[in-house]
């Protein structure tokens, strides 16, 4: 079984410009989640989806962030524009189920750079 | 506001040896409590969990305490091997309804170090 794949696994973009983060979860995960670490800080979430539908966007930091899952296969999670603190490692995550008893598969995260 | 906290940024053990990491949380409402294990350039790993009605879990060399009233719980490794060495993240959510459910409140990592 493929784990969580994402794509690129390092970006580095200047201020001001648009990068856009892909995350391809396990199949059959109707679960989705978009997380982020800062310089070496808690790893915060950002938002979670079930299927091609926000669960709950409470973590999105601005309206610079869009995230989508058409489909509810991969998702896409788009920074417009950059700012410096926008710089981290960006983890997506899948699960079958809905729940705590359920561990979250993590993909290696994109490392974002923004300089 | 840190709901979950990993107040050692740091441990250095001897191989052999137990490595006890620490964790603390402030939000009653959290009902499961979880590790995860981080190795460079990678994403965290699950490693072991437990449910709030329990006060203990165990899987092999990992074993995870919880104490409820104090809000409080450890995970325990032994024999600590080299191969522990990581960061490891404890991690809570909350059940029932709503928007918390299935997502994970994070601490901020402890970087173990086990020295052969």
């Amino acid at each position: 079984e493929a784990g969580v794949t994402q794509f690129p696994s390092h970006s580095v973009i200047e201020k001001g410009q648009t990068v856009t983060l892909r995350c391809d979860p396990i199949s059959g995960h109707d679960n989705l989640y978009w997380y982020r670490r800062v310089m070496g800080k808690e790893i915060k979430f950002l938002l979670h989806f079930v299927k091609e539908s926000k669960q709950d966007e409470s973590g999105m930091p601005n309206n610079r962030f869009l995230a989508e899952r058409t489909g509810g296969t991969y998702s896409t999670l788009k920074v417009q524009p950059a700012e410096l603190e926008d710089s981290g490692v960006y983890f997506c995550a899948s699960s079958q189920v809905r729940g705590g008893n359920s561990p979250l598969h993590f993909g290696n995260g994109t490392r974002l750079t923004v300089t | 506001d840190q709901q979950v906290k990993q107040n050692s940024p740091s441990l250095s053990v001897q191989e052999g040896r137990i490595s006890i990491l620490n964790c603390d949380y402030t939000n009653s409402m959290f009902d499961y409590f979880l590790w995860y294990k981080k190795y460079p350039a990678e994403g965290p790993t699950f490693l072991i969990s437990i449910s709030s009605i329990k006060d203990k879990n165990e899987d092999g060399r990992f074993t995870v305490f919880l104490n409820k009233s104090a809000k409080h719980l450890s995970l325990h490794i032994v024999p600590s091997q080299p191969g522990d060495s990581a960061v490891y993240f404890c991690a809570a959510s909350g059940y029932g309804g709503g928007t918390s459910y299935g997502k994970l409140t994070f601490g901020q990592g402890t970087i173990l170090t086990v020295h052969p």
